[in-house]
């Protein structure tokens, strides 16, 4: 089992409506979880981060946890173009300082 | 905050030759972290240090690769006798150990690698 799976996708979207992308993690001792916004050739740029269950909104962005689930999720409301990118989880164990990545979704969002 | 610095930004050589990238983090960053990348997939975590130690190296990390971080500064990774599949972006990452527990890594621009 992966440590840290998402749906590949291509999800689309069209303009100014909500993306929403969704991960999920094996290990229940995960404390840390990022949203990572990679465009085609360029490296992941963080976007969010979230430690508790609940909600965490910045601008356009929430991010979800659910820990009694092992899911996290990102919505990305009135979507652009410029979201158009691959979204990436990442999430950190308790211990130790590795960070494991899932493979990824690519997300269209149509003008 | 100049950001995670990596040179080259692209390297193209032979099958069988030696490569080395270098990776300068944030400054006030302790811990750095490289990766590689290839196409459709997630980072691949290689290695890790904090300060200078290298705490924690990937299994599945071909003794070909070796990185160094001599003053807890700068880090360089290199890879002996390349081979087709080393082809791929290596990309580092730095964070912070101080304040919260929750600290992000933030990337370089990395070192896409092509082996001829």
């Amino acid at each position: 089992q992966k440590e840290v799976e998402q749906n590949s996708g291509p999800l689309s979207v069209p303009e100014g409506a909500i993306a929403s992308l969704n991960c999920t993690y094996s290990d229940r001792g995960s404390q840390s979880f990022f949203w990572y916004r990679q465009y085609s050739g360029k490296s992941p740029e963080l976007i969010m981060s979230i430690y508790s269950n609940g909600d965490k909104e910045d601008g356009r962005f929430t991010a979800q946890l659910n820990k009694a689930s092992q899911y996290v999720s990102l919505l990305i409301r009135d979507s652009q173009p410029s979201d158009s990118a691959t979204y990436l989880c990442a999430v950190k164990r308790y211990t130790g300082n590795q960070f494991y990545f899932g493979t990824g979704t690519s997300l269209t969002v149509i003008p | 905050d100049t950001g995670v610095s990596q040179d080259p930004r692209h390297k193209i050589t032979k099958r069988g030759q030696n490569v080395t990238f270098r990776c300068d983090p944030i400054s006030e960053h302790n811990r750095l972290y490289w990766y590689r990348q290839t196409l459709g997939q997630g980072p691949e975590f290689l290695t890790y240090f904090q300060n200078e130690a290298q705490l924690e190296k990937s299994r599945l990390l071909s003794d070909r690769f070796s990185a160094e971080r001599p003053k807890g500064s700068f880090s360089t990774l290199e890879i002996q006798r390349t081979e087709q599949g080393d082809s791929a972006m290596y990309l580092c990452a730095s964070s912070s150990s101080t304040g919260t527990l929750h600290q992000p890594q933030h990337f370089g621009d990395g070192t896409r690698l092509s082996i001829l």
